[in-house]
C-alpha cells in the first residue's frame, strides 16, 4: 500500500521556539493533505487541509498563523508550530490519498514536547 | 452535534467474546466510511471500508446503513491482540475531509 512518511517522529523544544514537522508520500503523488492533533486519550481533531500550491483551509479554533501549512510540492507538505508553548505538546499525525486510492494513508505520527 | 459519535468505552470483554460498536454520522453526503485500528502512541490503520452491502474479513464485520446514517463492526471470537482503540471514520465529498469519531477503547482479557 501506499506510504506517507513524517519527520521527526519525536521533538522536545523550548517554549517559545519554532518546530517544523515534515510529512511526504513516498510513492505517490497527493495534491492535498490534511494534518491532525492527538491529544492523550482523545480522537484525531482535523487542523487543517493542505492543498499543494494554495493556501491552506484551517478548521474552527485552529490559528492558521500559529500553525503554518505549506504544500510546495506533490509530495511534501510541513506543518510549522510557530511560538510552541506547552500546550502544543501532542501528536501530530497526517494524512494523504492516492488520487484515485480507496482509502487515506497515515504517517507515522510526531510527537511535541514543549518544555 | 459532533460530526461522528461512537459508543463510549471502555468495552472490557474476554477472550472468545463477541463485541459490536457503533457509529452514527451526521452528514448525510458522507461518501467513504472506514473503521480504523489505532494501538497506543501509534498511528491510526485502516481495519476495513465500510460498504451498503456489508463486508466481513474473516472475524470483523463491518455494516452501513445510509437511511440512519449509522455504522457498526462486529468483532467476533476476540483475542488478547485486538485490544486497541476502534476509530469510526467518515469521508465527505469534496476533499475527501476525513472526520474521526473519538474512539473506542477495547481491552480484551485472558
Amino acid at each position: 500500500g501506499a506510504v506517507v512518511s513524517q519527520h521527526p517522529s519525536w521533538v522536545i523544544c523550548k517554549s517559545g521556539t519554532s518546530v517544523k514537522i515534515e510529512c511526504r508520500s513516498l510513492d505517490f503523488q497527493a495534491t492535498t493533505m490534511f494534518w491532525y492533533r492527538q491529544f492523550p486519550k482523545q480522537s484525531l481533531m482535523l487542523m487543517a487541509t493542505s492543498n499543494e500550491g494554495s493556501k491552506a483551509t484551517y478548521e474552527q479554533g485552529v490559528e492558521k498563523d500559529k500553525f503554518l501549512i505549506n504544500h510546495a510540492s506533490l509530495t511534501l507538505s510541513t506543518l510549522t508550530v510557530t511560538s510552541a508553548h506547552p500546550e502544543d505538546s501532542s501528536f501530530y499525525i497526517c494524512s494523504a490519498r492516492e488520487p484515485l486510492g480507496s482509502q487515506p494513508y497515515f504517517g507515522p505520527g510526531t510527537r511535541l514536547t514543549v518544555l | 452535534r459532533k460530526e461522528v459519535e461512537q459508543d463510549p468505552g471502555p468495552f472490557n470483554v474476554p477472550e472468545g467474546a463477541t463485541v459490536a460498536f457503533n457509529c452514527t454520522y451526521s452528514n448525510s453526503a458522507s461518501q467513504s466510511f472506514f473503521w480504523y485500528r489505532q494501538d497506543c502512541r501509534k498511528e491510526p490503520k485502516l481495519l476495513m471500508s465500510v460498504y451498503s452491502s456489508g463486508n466481513e474479513d474473516g472475524r470483523f464485520t463491518a455494516q452501513l446503513n445510509r437511511a440512519s446514517q449509522y455504522i457498526s463492526l462486529l468483532i467476533r471470537d476476540s483475542k488478547l491482540s485486538d485490544s486497541a482503540t476502534y476509530l469510526c471514520v467518515v469521508e465527505n465529498t469534496g476533499g475527501f475531509k476525513t472526520i474521526f469519531g473519538a474512539g473506542t477503547r477495547l481491552f480484551v482479557k485472558a
